[in-house]
């Protein structure tokens, strides 16, 4: 299957600064890319969906100044947790799709983020 | 919100097929049924999809009843490395939205 690739795989930062986080797909170009969450114990998340060039659509109850999305290519799609707190220690997970109604989705390997 | 339900667990033995139940009654026509798994700490790890006709590929199998009302996805001999949690996902307007899925034990 194609490749997405996250960056870093993990992170800890003190409360009240920012971490950005990178998702690219390296062998495909992803025309729209899904932000997820998952908490311990907890199923994924979607957080928000972002499509190349165009402002991220974000699911009820997620707050769209504090996570960031940019998806600026079609390679790459960033969030950044901005003023973070300890309840935003998460496992952060991107998905990328390429064009096309009927094509899968595939997966980075998550960033798992702690904030103390 | 998740469309299917899937059994919150279940074993299998080493080198025996797996079959994952999946229900999906709410499915709309030109919906596709999904599936992922994902190994503890790790993305995702897409397996296979389909619309109405079953699919086979190097990972599974993936029946699909006539109705399409359920699903089943077969894992034909199933290894230590298969354990993981199977999400059944029904693809609504473009986006996957995660259930539970099943936990799925393989013993040796």
């Amino acid at each position: 299957g194609a490749v997405v690739s996250q960056h870093p795989s993990w992170v800890i930062c003190k409360s009240g600064t920012s971490v950005k986080i990178e998702c690219r797909s390296l062998d495909f170009q992803a025309t729209t890319m899904f932000w997820y969450r998952q908490f311990p114990k907890q199923s994924l998340m979607l957080m928000a969906t972002s499509n190349e060039g165009s402002k991220a659509t974000y699911e009820q109850g997620v707050e769209k100044d504090k996570f960031l999305i940019n998806h600026a290519s079609l390679t790459l799609s960033t969030l950044t947790v901005t003023s973070a707190h300890p309840e935003d220690s998460s496992f952060y997970i991107c998905s990328a799709r390429a064009t096309g109604p009927h094509t899968e989705a595939f997966f980075g390997q998550g960033t798992r983020l702690t904030v103390v | 919100d998740a469309k299917t339900t899937q059994p919150t667990s279940m074993d299998c033995a080493e080198g025996r097929a797996a079959n994952l139940p999946c229900n999906h009654s709410t499915i709309s026509g030109n919906e596709y049924v999904y599936w992922y798994r994902q190994i503890h700490s790790q993305g995702p790890q897409y397996i296979i999809h389909g619309l109405k006709n079953n699919e086979t590929n190097e990972m599974a199998s993936l029946i699909i009843t006539e109705d399409r009302k359920s699903s089943t996805l077969i894992l034909p001999h199933a290894t230590l490395r298969d354990t993981a949690v199977y999400y059944c996902i029904v693809r609504v307007a473009g986006k996957l939205s995660f259930g539970a899925g099943t936990t799925v034990t393989v013993r040796a």
